[in-house]
């Protein structure tokens, strides 16, 4: 596609209840990143992935938290056990290189728990 | 602990006018340095970047300008257009790293 798309755009979920966040990057894209936002704030990084590797995973908040890329395109990010503090934007990007480079972001999954 | 700072949480700028956001950043080690736009209910779009081998980058009517002794680097806009109205995010990536620090964000509004 011509840009990075997530899916689903909204989710609410109760809490205890597990979610899945889609992200389809841009093609030939080798980098993916996950960045959570909450309110008010500036995005914050959670994981990394070059291809199918996750090559960094230092700021996902919990072991609740869990993100793969099997195939090194469309990545998974899944929150188990969900509670009210994991409400926010779960933003996707990806870029041509990891380093040095800007990347492009999707438009955002916005989980509520409820 | 903030490593990229936007003290300004909002500002307003009347149409033509320079728009002057502002960011400043702690660690010396940050080498690459980028500007994303937001606008309500989308993703960030990237607008504009520089390297820390440059003090300015120019792209039309944004230009970015740093100054690494002082940390703190700076996005002109102008003439500022309505359609500039959005929040404006400061990132930094370090040359090894592959993440991005953002800032707090500035929201712009440029009114006519």
């Amino acid at each position: 596609g011509a840009g990075v798309s997530q899916s689903p755009r909204y989710k609410v979920a109760k809490r205890g209840q597990d979610v899945a966040l889609r992200c389809d990057p841009i093609s030939g894209h080798v980098s993916l990143f996950w960045y959570q936002q909450a309110l008010g704030q500036g995005p914050e990084f959670l994981t990394y992935f070059q291809n199918e590797a996750q090559l960094d995973k230092s700021g996902l908040p919990s072991d609740r938290f869990f993100a793969e890329r099997p195939e090194g395109s469309v990545s998974t990010l899944k929150i188990q056990r969900t509670q009210q503090e994991d409400s926010a934007v779960y933003l996707c990007a990806s870029s041509s290189t990891g380093v040095n480079t800007e990347a492009f972001f999707g438009q955002g999954t916005r989980l509520t728990v409820v | 602990d903030q490593q990229v700072k936007q003290n300004s949480p909002s500002l307003s700028v009347q149409e033509g006018r320079i728009s002057i956001l502002n960011c400043d950043y702690t660690n010396s080690m940050f080498d690459y340095f980028l500007w994303y736009k937001k606008y309500p209910a989308e993703g960030p779009t990237f607008l504009i970047s520089i390297s820390s081998i440059k003090d300015k980058n120019e792209d039309g009517r944004f230009t970015v300008f740093l100054n690494k002794s002082a940390k703190h680097l700076s996005l002109h806009i102008v003439p500022s257009q309505p359609g500039d109205s959005a929040v404006y995010f400061c990132a930094v990536n370090t040359g090894t790293a592959s993440k991005l620090t953002f800032g707090t964000g500035t929201r712009l509004q440029v009114t006519l």
